[in-house]
């Protein structure tokens, strides 16, 4: 069964840095591209980045590029994305989302999220 | 950027009935689209991507239509466990872009 467990977020006052972790279980992690997605209260979804299964390719949203990094350990079967200079508008729901092939660029399982607070 | 529009972006309907959802791309994808479902506190869910093909373990009452700029998603016969919001999503070119959302309520 796949799993998607997302970590790391909590309060942070704007310009800070967090960072967020996805840990995966229940398939071959290096085979696939993993997103990262997220969504601010009440609103609607919006795709942050990607990386691919070998964290060779990095792609990002214009809105955090330059300020986010993801990054991957896939012996660690882990995701990870660094969020520096935070803003109030980074505040949302972040989501890990697994690709539904090697980078098909749309995602067939999601986890549950990890609430990012950006706030004075 | 490629914007999505959904429309509407919120309706009221009875189980039983017939929806369709629409989205249109501001430039042509050709058939690189998806839909997903949200439930309040969830997570979205797949239902159907390259804009026609059913995610595996999807009702088959969901069916989605369209390439270019316009696509639907059709719900045959709505059940309960339907009312919802959809998301489109295009994936022709990054970044990666989401419409608006539609709610589905229960009239």
């Amino acid at each position: 069964e796949v799993q998607l467990v997302e970590s790391g977020g909590g309060v942070v006052q704007p310009g800070g840095s967090l960072r967020l972790s996805c840990a995966a279980s229940g398939f071959t992690f290096d085979d696939y591209a993993m997103h990262w997605v997220r969504q601010a209260p009440g609103k609607g979804l919006e795709w942050v980045s990607l990386i691919s299964g070998d964290g060779g390719s990095t792609y990002y949203a214009d809105s955090v590029k330059g300020r986010f990094t993801i990054s991957r350990d896939n012996s660690k079967n882990s995701l990870y994305l660094q969020m520096n200079s935070l803003r109030t508008e980074d505040t949302a729901l972040y989501y890990c989302a697994k690709d539904i092939s090697t980078i098909s660029r749309h995602f067939d399982y999601w986890g549950q999220g990890t609430l990012v607070t950006v706030s004075s | 950027a490629i914007r999505m529009t959904q429309s509407p972006s919120s309706f009221s309907a009875s189980t039983g009935d017939r929806v369709t959802i629409t989205c249109r791309a501001s430039q042509g994808i050709s058939s690189y689209l998806a839909w997903y479902q949200q439930k309040p506190g969830k997570a979205p869910k797949l239902l159907i991507y390259a804009a026609s093909t059913l995610q595996s373990g999807v009702p088959s009452r969901f069916s989605g239509s369209g390439s270019g700029t316009d696509f639907t998603l059709t719900i045959s016969c709505l059940q309960s466990e339907d009312f919802a919001t959809y998301y489109c999503q295009q994936y022709y070119s990054y970044p990666l872009t989401f419409g608006q959302g539609t709610r589905l309520e229960i009239k």
